[in-house]
C-alpha cells in the first residue's frame, strides 16, 4: 500500500532559527494536506495542496508541494516558541482513499 | 474549533473487557472517522463512516467495530480490550471525503485516551 514517509522525526532549534520538514509519498498524490498537533492537543489542518510545483504561504510558513506530486515541504522561518508541535502530511491512497499520515516530525524551540 | 465532542477522554480497563468511545458531532458533516494515534505512526485509520448506517473498514480494523445509527454520532467498540489497543483514539469528521477526489480537511476531537492493563 501506499507509504507516506516523513523527515526528520525530531528536530530541535533555538528560537529563531529556521525548520524545515520533509514528506515523500511512494505513490503519486493529487493532494497533499498538512496538520499541526500541539503536544496535548489535537491536530489541526493547515493547508492543502493541489497543483504540481505549488508554493503556499501562510505568515513565517511555506509549503511546497513537488513537482512530481510525490514530494512536499513545509518550511518555517524565525521559529518562535508557538511552533513548537508535532508536524504531519497526509496524502490520499490509503483505505477508500482516504488519507495515509506520514509518522510526523517533533518540533522543539528553545528560547 | 469544529463542534466534535469525545467521550469518555480518559479511561482505565483492563483485557478483556469491552470498551466503546463516543463521537458527537454538531457540524452535520457527512463522513466519521476514527483513527489511532501511536508514537512513530502518526495517525492510523481505524474505520470510518460515510453515511448512517455506512461504514468501512481502515487500515488497523482488527479487534474494532463501529456503529453510526445518526448522523451526528460515531460510535467505536473495542470488543474485548488488548493491550495493543492501548493509545489515543481521535475522531475526526469532514464534509467530503479526506483524500477523495475533491477532498475535505479533517476536524479531530480532542482525544480519547484509552489505557488497557
Amino acid at each position: 500500500g501506499q507509504q507516506v514517509m516523513q523527515i526528520p522525526q525530531y528536530q530541535h532549534v533555538q528560537e529563531g532559527e529556521d525548520f524545515t520538514t520533509y514528506c515523500n509519498s511512494s505513490t503519486t498524490l493529487s493532494n497533499i494536506q498538512w496538520y499541526k498537533q500541539r503536544p496535548g492537543g489535537h491536530p489541526v489542518f493547515l493547508i492543502q495542496l493541489v497543483k504540481s510545483g505549488e508554493v503556499k504561504k501562510q505568515k513565517r510558513l511555506t509549503f511546497q508541494f513537488g513537482e512530481a506530486k510525490k514530494n512536499s515541504s513545509l518550511h518555517i522561518t524565525a521559529t518562535q516558541t508557538t511552533d513548537v508541535g508535532t508536524y504531519f502530511c497526509a496524502g490520499p491512497g490509503g483505505y477508500g482513499q482516504n488519507f495515509v499520515f506520514g509518522p510526523g516530525t517533533r518540533l522543539s524551540v528553545l528560547p | 474549533d469544529a463542534g466534535i465532542t469525545q467521550s469518555p477522554r480518559h479511561k482505565v480497563t483492563e483485557t478483556g473487557t469491552p470498551v466503546t468511545l463516543r463521537c458527537h458531532q454538531t457540524e452535520n458533516h457527512r463522513y466519521m472517522y476514527w483513527y489511532r494515534q501511536d508514537p512513530g505512526h502518526g495517525l492510523r485509520l481505524i474505520h470510518y463512516s460515510y453515511g448512517v448506517k455506512d461504514t468501512d473498514k481502515g487500515e488497523v480494523s482488527d479487534g474494532y467495530s463501529v456503529s453510526r445509527s445518526k448522523t451526528e454520532d460515531f460510535l467505536l467498540t473495542l470488543e474485548s480490550a488488548t493491550s495493543s489497543q492501548t493509545s489515543v483514539y481521535f475522531c475526526a469528521i469532514s464534509e467530503r471525503l479526506a483524500g477523495g477526489s475533491n477532498t475535505g480537511e479533517l476536524f479531530f476531537g480532542e482525544g480519547s485516551r484509552l489505557t488497557v492493563l
